[in-house]
């Protein structure tokens, strides 16, 4: 059964630079790799998403080694607003479609 | 100003009664899912539909029913053969299904059965 996998949770201080990793040993040739961001309460929102080698906007960066099985979200210099959970979704096709969310990366920044 | 609207925010039934949930998007996009998330839990698919009078169901979909007659919505009912109905509900769109589009997440639905 295809899965992934995250750290459960990470603390991290002000200014930082923090690193997500999410494992994802069944991908697909095809699937790309998206990174969400979950405030409590609140439906996830869209950072960053990838194919492969290294994708970066305006908040994030995602780097995505060549045999595809895991990648790295990476938050430059993190402020306490970017606390929260943080997801990686990986499309799996076994016969019928799926979508995997991770389980998950609860950040806290600390002042 | 467009977007995902779900209603209501809150939702309080007895067990043993059925629940629709409403989703509503106005971003013409063809695609809609709907998952369940449990307290400190990830997202997991219940149903997903790729485009009009069409739906898959997800990993968990039992006790649950959606339809999808129009574009814009994809209303989903909780029945009361649902053994644990008591969760935040998400609703999203995506222009089409496949991993390369972006899902659009509506603010949830938190359901409560006592």
């Amino acid at each position: 059964l295809a899965k992934t996998t995250q750290p459960i949770s990470m603390d991290s201080y002000e200014g930082q630079e923090v690193n997500i990793t999410c494992s994802h040993n069944n991908i697909a040739t095809n699937d790309y790799i998206t990174w969400y961001q979950q405030f409590p309460s609140q439906g996830p929102r869209f950072i960053i998403q990838g194919y492969k080698t290294k994708v970066t906007n305006e908040v994030a960066s995602l780097f995505i080694p060549a045999d595809r099985k895991s990648s790295t979200l990476s938050l430059p210099r993190v402020s306490l607003s970017d606390t929260a959970v943080y997801y990686c979704l990986v499309g799996f096709t076994s016969g019928t479609y799926k979508y995997i969310f991770g389980t998950g990366t609860r950040l806290k920044v600390l002042a | 100003d467009g977007g995902i609207t779900q209603s209501p925010k809150y939702l309080f039934r007895k067990e043993g009664q059925n629940v629709t949930l409403s989703c509503e998007q106005n971003l013409n996009h063809d695609a809609m899912y709907w998952y369940r998330q449990d307290p400190g839990q990830g997202l997991r698919l219940i149903y997903y539909s790729q485009i009009v009078n069409d739906f898959q169901k997800g990993d968990i979909a039992e006790g649950y029913s959606v339809s999808r007659e129009k574009k814009e919505s994809f209303p989903l009912t909780v029945t009361s053969a649902q053994k644990n109905p008591t969760a935040f509900y998400l609703c999203a769109s995506s222009i089409g299904t496949g991993s390369a589009y972006e899902q659009y997440f509506g603010p949830g639905t938190r359901l409560t059965v006592t």
